[in-house]
């Protein structure tokens, strides 16, 4: 079946840029989707990009799809305490099958003052 | 606009026991979805309904039923609840279950489910 991949932890200093990488295994995925998940807090969509894009820039969230190695990334800069969340990848696959995301683990963002 | 709700946000079962939890959204979306978090995992979705009427089995279903009660509500129910449905249970809506933009997915704040 489908997998989305993350690396659990990823720690950053207050004012450098915070890169957040996903792979995923199907070829088929047709939209992927970056959520935030605050403690004690549901998902908050943070911006999704279409398959035929390469990149997206949304203010200080730029996500960079690549399909050939099925590699998805988030990059947020100048980042703050209050971008102190767990990230979540998701995948939707097109095809047969349950509708919904695939997501992954998520990576947990920890800032250091 | 509200978006999604779910009640109750927390709720202690016994083993055996049963609960319903509720999910409504006012978005007039025509999806909607039943997740579980679980330390460690990401969401696993549980059952799905496209569209009001309809509803079909995800990843991981059993010792669940749903019921979309209306364009609104979509409830999930243990009917007798077991230790490892202890979960953080979301609910989440989408204009479509498929068809581009329109189905992005919109969440609710979680029901923490303990099973004793």
């Amino acid at each position: 079946g489908e997998d989305v991949e993350q690396s659990l932890f990823l720690s950053v200093r207050e004012g450098d840029s915070s890169v957040i990488n996903c792979t995923y295994t199907d070829s088929s995925s047709t939209y992927l989707y970056w959520y935030k998940q605050e403690p004690g807090a549901g998902l908050q969509l943070l911006t999704y990009i279409f398959s035929n894009m390469d990149m997206k820039q949304d203010q200080r969230l730029t996500v960079l799809l690549n399909k050939k190695d099925k590699h998805l990334s988030l990059r947020i800069a100048d980042t703050q305490t209050g971008d102190s969340a767990i990230y979540f990848c998701a995948v939707r696959y097109s095809g047969g099958g349950a509708d919904g995301l695939t997501f992954g683990k998520g990576t947990h963002l920890i800032i250091q003052p | 606009n509200a978006g999604v709700t779910q009640t109750p946000k927390f709720q202690v079962l016994k083993t055996g026991q049963s609960m319903t939890l509720q999910c409504a959204q006012d978005m007039n979306h025509n999806s909607m979805y039943w997740y579980r978090q679980d330390p460690g995992m990401g969401l696993r979705l549980i059952y799905y309904s496209a569209s009001e009427g309809t509803t079909d089995k995800g990843e991981v279903p059993n010792g669940y039923n749903v019921s979309r009660l209306n364009k609104r509500e979509f409830s999930l129910r243990l009917e007798s609840a077991a230790p490892s449905q202890t979960s953080v249970y979301f609910c989440a809506s989408s204009e479509y279950a498929s068809g581009g933009a329109r189905e992005t997915q919109y969440f609710g704040p979680g029901t923490r489910l303990l099973v004793l």
